[in-house]
């Protein structure tokens, strides 16, 4: 059985880097869209981005936040991470990580969520 | 504003029917884009519920069924029971966004 672990800082700074990482246990990378999408409080699920392993990794974000978020896969470690720059309240929210279908698009592994508050 | 349009809520009595509906458009459901439908329980992720359109992962009950027909989707909960009070999401594929959407979410109440 598949299970994702967010870990990461519950609190950042405005114009600061948010950065958290998803553990991947009970399974490998394979061919899937290893997926964060984020909840703000009271709102919906918004998608940020997606990383494939697949030769050096391909990534796709959503083009609201694209110019402000890096994914990556450290493979060592079973874990890919989402780093999102110059943060505001409005980054505040549920981080979740999840994997993707690489060819339905649909997420069948969720992480609990981590909670990040923005604020100085 | 979410590019797919849920009513932001739904209710009925237990053992009744009830239809989520997805309205999104010609650049996601209607360009033949899959839909998918999630569940999420008050505090806590979001739960796989209906792939590819009408499919059930293993595990969730049959009074749970999915259609789309056009730029709309469905998803159907007959027999309600109690543990069905959750929010619900559809979300698929927008080609002019190139980005993976979702719905803003209908809260089922079950009276």
């Amino acid at each position: 059985q598949v299970q994702l672990q967010e870990s990461g800082p519950g609190l950042v700074k405005p114009s600061e880097t948010l950065s958290l990482a998803c553990t991947i246990s009970g399974g490998s990378f394979g061919s899937y869209y290893w997926t964060w999408i984020r909840q703000s409080p009271g709102q919906g699920l918004e998608w940020i981005g997606y990383i494939f392993r697949s030769g050096p990794g391909k990534t796709s974000q959503n083009p609201s936040l694209k110019s402000r978020v890096t994914i990556s896969l450290d493979t060592s470690r079973n874990q890919f991470s989402l780093r999102l720059t110059s943060v505001t309240a409005a980054d505040t929210g549920v981080y979740f990580c999840a994997r993707g279908d690489w060819n339905y698009n649909y997420f069948d592994y969720w992480g609990q969520g981590a909670l990040v508050t923005v604020s100085s | 504003q979410s590019v797919l349009t849920q009513p932001p809520s739904v209710s009925g009595a237990p053992g009744q029917r009830v239809t989520i509906s997805c309205t999104g458009g010609s650049s996601n459901i209607g360009a033949g884009y899959d839909v998918h439908w999630y569940q999420q329980l008050p505090g806590t992720a979001p739960k796989l519920l209906i792939f590819i359109n009408v499919n059930r992962p293993s595990g969730v009950p049959d009074r749970f069924s999915g259609s789309n027909s056009g730029t709309s989707a469905s998803l159907v909960i007959t027999g309600l029971q109690a543990e069905d009070e959750a929010d619900y999401y559809c979300a698929s594929y927008d080609n002019t966004l190139t980005a993976s959407v979702f719905g803003g979410g209908t809260k089922l109440t079950v009276l």
